[in-house]
């Protein structure tokens, strides 16, 4: 069974700041992984995905991931937060299209 | 082009009576999704439909939830009766056939469902 895990369920940095956002999954099969992003009010939204082609992943909002086998991990990084950035954030496993199966959330506030 | 479109966006209903929750994919996604999200836990699966047919419901809690997707378009979702740990914000999702290269799974904003 796939699992993913999200350390931390509230990260707080100051603006201009590195974001990391950690997610450790678990899969019988390589996997894909995806890291979806959820503002206030509004439904969940695709920031990046890696489905086995390069292992450094750039999204959209200047987000990137890097899929490290060895480390089954796919953590996410923003070299300078915005205060835009202020949302919740969830990684999630997929096998071939199937369902998604995600973490717990991290939600990210940033300091003026 | 319409995204995902989810209604109502919220509903507060008391612990036994019905609620149907309703979704709208993009159009020409074959497939649907369904998933939930209890408070202060992951989001998750519920069922899936590929067109009009139950793809996979391993997600469905128990059988007081009912899934229909009408002629492969929109989904209904009803919960009868409604307890109040079914509580939660209920999204869908939909995404084109599997290519394994482009696929992504589009969301809708939510129904938050209250039961009292």
């Amino acid at each position: 069974a796939q699992s993913v895990t999200q350390l931390g369920s509230h990260v707080s940095v100051s603006e201009g700041a590195l974001v990391l956002l950690r997610c450790n999954y678990s899969s019988s099969v390589p996997p894909y992984l995806f890291w979806y992003v959820q503002y206030p009010n509004q439904g969940l939204q695709l920031l990046l995905k890696y489905t086995s082609a390069a292992t450094l992943v750039k999204g959209i909002n200047g987000f990137e991931a890097e899929f490290k086998k060895s480390e089954t991990s796919f953590h996410l990084t923003k070299p300078s937060a915005h205060m835009s950035d202020a949302a919740e954030y969830f990684c999630a496993v997929s096998d071939f299209g199937e369902k998604l199966t995600f973490g717990t959330g991290t939600r990210l506030t940033i300091i003026p | 082009e319409a995204g995902v479109t989810q209604f109502p966006s919220h509903s507060v209903i008391e612990k036994g009576q019905t609620v149907t929750l309703r979704c709208d994919p993009i159009s020409g996604h074959d497939n649907l999704y369904w998933y939930r999200r209890v408070m202060g836990k992951e989001i998750k699966f519920l069922l899936h439909f590929v067109k009009e047919s139950k793809q996979d419901e391993s997600g469905m809690p128990n059988n007081r939830f009912l899934a229909e997707r009408t002629g492969g378009t929109y989904s209904t979702l009803k919960v009868q009766p409604a307890e109040l740990e079914d509580s939660g914000v209920y999204f869908c999702a939909s995404s084109q056939e599997w290519d394994r290269v482009g696929y992504e799974q589009y969301f809708g904003p939510g129904t938050r469902l209250t039961v009292t």
